[in-house]
């Protein structure tokens, strides 16, 4: 079965500085994967994706996240947070025969002045 | 393209009452819709697939006789939460994709507070 593991639960880091988010995914065949991001009391927005193709793949905000199939791995990455970047971001892989979502527990970002 | 929008987005309900939570595809059809529940501070998990025109696959676990899924055409999918509990209060989004596509594509969720 498909499973999503984001390892960190929460993560600081300082306002203008780097980001980066860990995701690794278990799944057969070649995922679709997904970023996602919700403000508090908020519904999700995606940040990004990946079908194929370049393994980097970039979104919006300034996000972007590299696919390496070797480590069943698709880091979110930010080369300098900003304050309102504060929100929980969920990796998502989706199944293409189903078509469900399944999601990572996610991980809450905070960010400091 | 491809906006799904859901219904209310806040309704606060009497323990005991029932619910009900729409869900629909405004510019494309879905013959299959997604629901999840999402407890505070914690992620999305799937309750259930809706299919239009027959009977809601419900996740391990879900109740389908308290959580009844209706999705009796091609644009829209309610989710009825009957004799609702104070534990039931949570976060509800519902998603569909395009025909044949791995993307889904998001309700703007509904807050449920059953007192």
């Amino acid at each position: 079965a498909q499973s999503v593991t984001q390892p960190d639960i929460h993560i600081t880091v300082s306002e203008g500085a780097s980001l980066e988010l860990r995701c690794n995914y278990s799944y057969g065949a070649t995922p679709y994967l997904f970023w996602y991001v919700q403000s508090p009391g908020q519904g999700l927005q995606l940040l990004l994706k990946y079908f194929s193709g370049d393994t980097l793949v970039q979104g919006i905000k300034g996000f972007e996240a590299e696919f390496k199939r070797s480590q069943s791995s698709f880091n979110l990455r930010k080369p300098s947070v900003h304050w309102s970047d504060a929100a929980e971001y969920f990796c998502a892989v989706g199944d293409p025969g189903g078509f469900k979502t399944i999601f990572g527990a996610g991980t809450r970002l905070f960010v400091k002045a | 393209g491809a906006v799904v929008s859901q219904h209310p987005s806040r309704v606060i309900c009497k323990s005991g009452t029932s619910v009900k939570i729409e869900c629909r595809s405004l510019d494309f059809q879905a013959t299959t819709m997604f629901w999840y529940r999402q407890f505070p501070k914690q992620s999305l998990m799937l309750m259930a697939t809706s299919n239009e025109g027959s009977k809601a696959t419900y996740e391990q676990g879900v109740e389908k006789d308290k959580f009844l899924i209706n999705h009796a055409s091609l644009t829209l999918s309610t989710l009825t939460v009957t004799s609702a509990h104070p534990e039931d209060s949570s976060f509800y989004i519902c998603s569909a994709n395009l025909a044949g596509g791995a993307e889904a594509f998001f309700g703007q969720g509904t807050r449920l507070t059953v007192v």
